[in-house]
């Protein structure tokens, strides 16, 4: 099983900020790693898949990058419905899998 | 509009068992994948099951093999998820979630369900 590590657990930011989110993989997932926003009470949404692609409505300000095992999900300023649990997911081996998410709070 | 609602979940005690549905309107249903993901409270999101267009391949986590049934009626434009032999530790919402990808296998979640709440407690 491919286990994704999010770091850091919690990232303390203002509006405005530049946001940088890290996804390790314990191994090469080659490109297909996605991110996903989930708000409280709410179901997750799909932001980035294939690393780099942003999904359909998604705003510019969302970026991602990377291959093999070293990912980042990028807000380039961050707007007061950003703050929310980020999580990426990793399709290139079964079982599928999710990194432990990232708290992206207003500081 | 692409919708999933979920419907079947509720309080059974261990060992137990439970079936969850998923009904999906506006989009072509016997043309995706379909999953279930669930996320325990407070915690983060763990893949359940996947289940191919046409029902010839299934998945499950290592968690729920041997206990969970994923399947789908194609003509009713519903997913299934029927469990059993269940513990506290599969204590979650549930979310049915389409893989992006129509007719063909693409590993992403979109859209997700509004998820159904499955308590096992005694």
């Amino acid at each position: 099983e491919i286990v994704l590590t999010q770091s850091p657990v919690t990232l303390s930011l203002s509006p405005g900020e530049r946001a940088t989110l890290s996804c390790r993989a314990s191994q090469s997932v080659s490109s297909y790693l996605a991110w996903f926003q989930q708000k409280p009470g709410q179901a997750p949404r799909l932001l980035i898949y294939d690393a780099s692609n942003r999904a359909t409505g998604i705003p510019a300000r969302f970026s991602g990058s990377g291959s093999g095992t070293e990912f980042t999900l990028s807000i380039s300023s961050l707007e007061p419905e950003d703050f929310a649990v980020y999580y990426c997911q990793q399709r290139s081996t079964w079982p599928l899998t999710f990194g432990g998410g990232t708290k992206v709070e207003i500081k | 509009e692409v919708q999933l609602v979920e419907s079947g979940g509720g309080l059974v005690q261990p060992g137990g068992s439970l079936r969850l549905s998923c009904a999906a309107s506006g989009f072509t249903f016997s043309s995706y994948s379909m999953n279930w993901v669930r996320q325990a409270p407070g915690k983060g999101l763990e893949w359940v099951s996947y289940i191919s267009s046409s029902s010839d391949t299934t998945y499950y986590a290592d968690s729920v093999k041997g206990r969970f049934t994923i399947s789908r009626d194609n003509a009713k434009n519903s997913l299934y998820l029927q469990m059993s032999r269940l513990r506290a530790e599969d204590t979650a919402v549930y979310y049915c979630a389409r893989d992006s990808g129509v007719g063909s296998f693409q590993g992403w979640f979109d859209p997700w369900g509004q998820g159904t709440l499955v308590t096992v407690s005694s």
